[in-house]
């Protein structure tokens, strides 16, 4: 049973645009929501994360929204650039430091 | 300071063999976690090790196993290797003082099974 629900599974956007990556979870213990970036060859790398005491938080272009009450969280990457082409991942995490992984997004920023 | 090593970057394997990889954490990093990522299914939790102890195992069978030496690195060993093995898999160290922040992954070691 996938524990983290992830889409898109690719997303094409054009440079300057707004990218946006969606996951959902079920279990109310997750209580660390972070988000992982992976280019070919490389391990993912984490990029921002979240606390569900917090609705929004923004790093640079990137920004997580978090909605408990949907138990949704989602990534928005502004001003897209080329460079931002990778594979998203999101996570969740709760008792035990288990991470639960999303089964990844392929993005691809046009330039 | 050096990241997360893993070794080999890539294997090829006949089935039925079998395979040991190798993770060496960041140093001062006790706690290390592998995983098994597919297309198909992402990234799936194999086990984590702190202290030499296994503390967590997912749900994999028990042809995957791995341990932890008292200098952190881990070891993972996958025996009776079927197609379905082919996968990365990662490795990643956490300082356990550093919350959930501290996770950093290595870049992984390729495994084909022919």
């Amino acid at each position: 049973q996938q524990q983290v629900k992830q889409s898109p599974q690719s997303l094409i956007v054009q440079k300057g645009g707004i990218s946006i990556i969606n996951c959902a979870y079920e279990n109310t213990a997750f209580d660390y929501f972070p988000w992982y970036q992976q280019f070919p060859g490389k391990g993912p790398a984490l990029l921002i994360a979240i606390r569900p005491d917090v609705s929004e938080k923004k790093e640079g272009r990137f920004t997580i929204s978090f909605n408990k009450s949907a138990k949704q969280f989602s990534l928005h990457i502004m001003d897209s650039q080329p460079g931002d082409s990778a594979t998203y991942f999101c996570a969740a995490i709760g008792t035990g430091n288990q991470f639960y992984f999303g089964t990844g997004t392929s993005l691809t920023v046009i330039p | 300071k050096a990241g997360v090593t893993q070794t080999p970057r890539y294997l090829i394997k006949t089935r039925g063999q079998q395979v040991t990889l190798s993770c060496s954490p960041i140093s001062g990093h006790r706690s290390v976690s592998w995983y098994q990522q597919t297309p198909g299914q992402g990234l799936q939790f194999l086990f984590e090790y702190f202290s030499e102890t296994q503390r967590n195992k997912g749900n994999f069978p028990g042809r995957f196993s791995g341990r932890q030496f008292s200098n952190s690195r881990s070891e993972m060993n996958v025996s009776t290797l079927e197609l379905g093995d082919s996968a990365l898999y990662l490795c990643a160290s956490k300082n356990m003082g550093a919350g959930y922040y501290g996770y950093t992954f290595g870049s992984g070691t390729r495994l084909t099974v022919v």
